[in-house]
């Protein structure tokens, strides 16, 4: 079993749609990090987190630290969010765990 | 345009053959990273450094050798590449070690198939 585990490993929604990705982590964590690849392969960081929740235009985060567990929100979904978002856990000793990733697809 | 640049974007080689990756980046961030990412499975770290001239063994180093020789550049080698090595690259920066606001750099990504 992965430390980080992301669901669904695949979504499909409609233009508009609000959007969840799901990330769990068996392991103690010093942060979260929420990653997105882009079809031509490029990765960019989209937001760190150790608490709370965090807001980046259409895109928001949760992280809840008891229940190990972290949400990537989308609202108002567009095509040019089709990619894949990965999740990273930070441990302690600087190791960084990746999840598989969510391959999102929105069509318009 | 500031970043991260790997090369070659594509490559196929043929087992037993010899080839080296090559990462730049002109941010000056003393942290560089190689990962590979493979079908179902979350980005692995092969070898990272903390600095020129040092080099240290991720999870999967085995097959690869890494050089730091100049702070921007720093290099993948496959000795004798094998068909288990074909996998998609990314190599990345950051000015320090994935923690507090820093934020990661990644390249575009080597597609290298083994035949």
């Amino acid at each position: 079993k992965n430390e980080v585990e992301q669901s669904p490993q695949n979504l499909t929604a409609q233009e508009g749609e609000f959007i969840t990705i799901n990330c769990s982590y068996s392991v103690g964590i010093s942060a979260l990090h929420w990653l997105q690849q882009h079809p031509g392969g490029g990765i960019v960081s989209l937001f760190m987190l150790s608490s709370g929740k965090k807001k980046h235009g259409r895109l928001i985060a949760t992280i809840n630290i008891q229940e190990k567990h972290s949400s990537l929100h989308i609202t108002a979904s567009h095509p040019r969010d089709s990619a894949v978002y990965i999740c990273a856990v930070k441990q302690g000793g600087n190791k960084l765990v990746f999840g598989a990733g969510t391959i999102l697809r929105v069509k318009s | 345009n500031a970043g991260v640049t790997q090369t070659p974007k594509f490559r196929v080689l043929k087992t037993g053959q010899s080839m080296t990756l090559l990462c730049a980046q002109d941010m000056n961030h003393e942290y560089m990273y190689w990962y590979r990412q493979d079908p179902g499975m979350g980005l692995r770290l092969i070898h990272y450094s903390v600095g020129e001239g040092t080099t240290a063994k991720g999870e999967v180093p085995d097959g690869y050798n890494v050089s730091r020789l100049k702070k921007q550049n720093f290099l993948l080698g496959l000795e004798s590449a094998a068909p288990s090595q074909t996998s998609v690259y990314f190599c990345a920066s950051s000015r320090a070690w994935f923690r507090g606001a820093n934020e990661a750099f990644f390249g575009q990504g080597t597609r290298l198939t083994v035949v």
